[in-house]
């Protein structure tokens, strides 16, 4: 069975464009949550969704936005790219809700803003 | 609010040797807590969880972490280093709402031959 899948996996931007960034989650989970990594930090939280609803949403400007499609794949879109926004952005899925249980991650999509 | 800190960016062992992964939580109500494991250039991986049942948990590849609500820590340990262990660690805490998983600044793992 496949496991999350994001892409791109690396991309390259400048200053005040947009990204838009992709991801799959394993068949049968319903819950999608996007994180941050900035280098040598742990994950930070930015979305979560559920059923195609947003259940939870990290401390991140009204830049970052995300949707969740019927066939429960999500995009994390950001605006107007700064500097700071250089990181590696994990997608992870579970099955459930609340998070007691596992979350699977993807490899991430490493976006550089120059 | 849910937190947890790692002791130590940085910890090198000997292959052989005994690894030791600190992490104390903060949690005002019984915590989930995680130890997932990034090797380069991927994604995070689960090594072990504690969700209440008992305080010793053991995961995968050998390693496994005690629970102590009086100390309030959840250290990561293994008996015996690989060079395959080398990679960054890190403690991970559900929040109270249980919609997020709040991550340490995670502890880099090297071992020497």
């Amino acid at each position: 069975d496949a496991g999350v899948t994001q892409s791109p996996t690396h991309l390259i931007k400048t200053r005040g464009q947009h990204v838009t960034l992709r991801c799959s989650p394993i068949s049968g989970h319903k819950s999608v949550s996007w994180y941050q990594q900035v280098l040598g930090q742990g994950p930070q939280f930015i979305f979560q969704y559920y059923e195609k609803e947003e259940r939870g949403r990290g401390n991140f400007p009204d830049r970052f936005s995300a949707r969740q499609f019927p066939n429960y794949s999500s995009e994390l879109n950001v605006n107007a790219l700064l500097l700071g926004d250089s990181a590696l952005y994990l997608c992870a899925s579970s099955l459930a809700l609340q998070n007691t249980g596992e979350l699977f991650f993807g490899e991430g999509s490493r976006l550089t803003v120059l | 609010a849910q937190s947890v800190t790692q002791l130590g960016s940085h910890v090198s062992v000997s292959e052989g040797a005994l690894v030791l992964l600190r992490c104390n939580y903060s949690s005002s109500v019984p915590p989930y807590l995680f130890w997932y494991v990034q090797y380069p250039n991927q994604g995070l991986q689960l090594l072990l969880k504690y969700t209440s049942a008992a305080t010793l948990v053991k995961g995968i590849n050998g390693f496994e972490a005690e629970f102590k609500k009086s100390e309030t820590s959840f250290h990561l340990t293994k008996p015996s280093a690989h060079m395959s262990d080398a990679a960054e660690y890190f403690c991970a805490v559900s929040d109270t709402g249980g919609f997020k998983t709040i991550f340490g600044a995670g502890t880099r793992l090297f071992v020497k031959a």
